[in-house]
């Protein structure tokens, strides 16, 4: 069961330049999520989606942007990449009314 | 303000030991709460889940428990292995919905031999 998962594992980026983080699910969920993780913080949702066709804000949305492809796949986008946008980013899904949400393995971004 | 914070930040323990984890919170209205479980350099997992009604959940050498009045719960790991060590995250849901989820920070724990 592959779960939950996220390309690349590790990048290191330019500041200003621009990529794509691409993460996909085989559990039939509706419901996907970018989070990232900065340390001695806690997990914050940057963007998600509730259903296919569907995106939200989180609570740290700017600087990114999201394209839910399709029930699989829901990509997370650095258009002009900054250093304080170093991090770790989770994708995760969950099932329509079910509050437990599946991780992937993470990517690990730096941005010099 | 919803929040949740978690105690200590870290700890280490000697293998075998037992050891108790807090996690406070004030996130209103409250829908359940989940200890998840991130090894380094993976993706949390769910330990257990607690909802209101619920005092005390086992999953093998973890207990978790929840005080809903108080707004505290606690987990529990009995006879610390090497393998428990991980960072231990207290998330609580707020309205029903996956996207109203609160992270606590994290206890990072270690077990040594």
């Amino acid at each position: 069961n592959a779960g939950v998962t996220q390309t690349p594992k590790f990048q290191v980026l330019k500041t200003g330049q621009s990529m794509t983080l691409q993460c996909a699910q085989d559990m039939n969920h509706n419901s996907m999520y970018w989070y990232r993780q900065d340390p001695g913080m806690g997990l914050r949702l940057i963007y998600y989606s509730a259903s296919e066709g569907t995106t939200d804000k989180g609570e740290v949305p700017n600087g990114y942007n999201v394209s839910r492809l399709n029930k699989r796949e829901f990509s997370l986008r650095l258009e002009s990449a900054a250093p304080s946008q170093t991090s770790v980013y989770f994708c995760a899904s969950s099932s329509q009314g079910d509050t437990e949400a599946f991780f992937g393995q993470g990517t690990r971004l730096t941005v010099v | 303000k919803n929040q949740v914070e978690q105690s200590p930040q870290s700890l280490i323990i000697l293998e075998g030991k037992n050891c108790t984890l807090q996690c406070n919170y004030t996130v209103s209205p409250f829908s359940n709460l989940r200890w998840y479980k991130q090894d380094t350099g993976r993706g949390p997992v769910s330990l257990t889940i607690m909802t209101f009604s619920e005092n005390t959940k086992s999953n093998g050498r973890y207990t978790a428990t929840l005080d809903a009045d108080t707004k505290q719960s606690s987990l529990h790991i009995t006879a610390s292995q090497l393998s428990d060590s991980a960072s231990y995250i207290c998330v609580v849901t707020g309205q029903t919905g996956a996207n109203n989820l609160f992270f606590g920070t994290g206890t990072r724990l270690t077990v040594i031999p």
